[in-house]
């Protein structure tokens, strides 16, 4: 079985931190995905990634940031967190090509104070 | 407009009904997916499907390309089926990305 994880379930930081998310996936994946999900609005992708070092901007990148040093492993960067990134982040990865289904993780709840 | 929409946006149940998801998109596609939400947060896939029609257990996910739309069926609904579901498609073209519906919450009572 596929497993994504990420590095928390539920994560409190201060307006200003910097803030990092981890996402790690078992089944060397080529292609992995950062997504918020916030009421009404369903799933909005951040940044994307086809390979190693290998990055794309998704629909809403600003105030955001990725690193992707190793095939594994995709962190999201808050540079600056600030209350309206407080949402529930969600990691996915899959094979790259058409005909494959994305995984995901079981997502992190950031609140922003 | 959205380029995915989906109805109802909330549907409750009584356990045993037949219940239908509705999906509609604007864009062309290269393959449409189904995905399941439970409480909690973590996202499955159910189906992924280009053309035609898919069945596993009491699911069946339907789609109609000239008309561009998707139903999601469940047969003999359970409690257990309490979820959001999620409709999301893949635009012609794009070879990974995702263009996601805002969710169906079903509720399924005794």
């Amino acid at each position: 079985d596929v497993k994504v994880t990420q590095s928390s379930r539920y994560l409190v930081k201060r307006t200003g931190e910097k803030v990092f998310l981890e996402c790690v996936q078992d089944m060397d994946h080529e292609n992995m995905f950062w997504y918020r999900q916030d009421p009404g609005l369903g799933l909005r992708l951040i940044y994307f990634s086809y390979d190693v070092k290998m990055k794309e901007k998704g629909d809403i990148p600003e105030g955001y940031s990725v690193s992707r040093e190793k095939k594994e492993r995709f962190s999201l960067i808050l540079e600056s967190a600030s209350t309206n990134q407080t949402s529930m982040y969600l990691c996915a990865s899959r094979v790259h090509g058409l005909a494959y289904e994305q995984y995901f993780g079981p997502g992190t709840r950031l609140t922003v104070t | 407009k959205n380029e995915v929409e989906q109805s109802p946006q909330n549907l409750t149940a009584q356990e045993g009904e037949f219940i239908t998801i509705n999906c509609s998109y604007s864009v062309g596609i290269s393959a449409l997916h189904w995905l399941q939400q439970h409480p909690g947060g973590g996202i499955v896939s159910l189906f992924m499907l280009s053309s035609g029609k898919k069945k596993h257990g009491r699911l069946i996910a339907t789609i109609n390309i000239q008309e561009k739309h998707s139903s999601l069926h469940i047969t003999a609904s359970h409690p257990r089926d309490s979820a959001v579901y999620i409709c999301a498609v893949r635009s012609a073209g794009t070879a990974s990305k995702l263009t996601f519906g805002t969710g169906t919450r079903l509720q399924v009572t005794l």
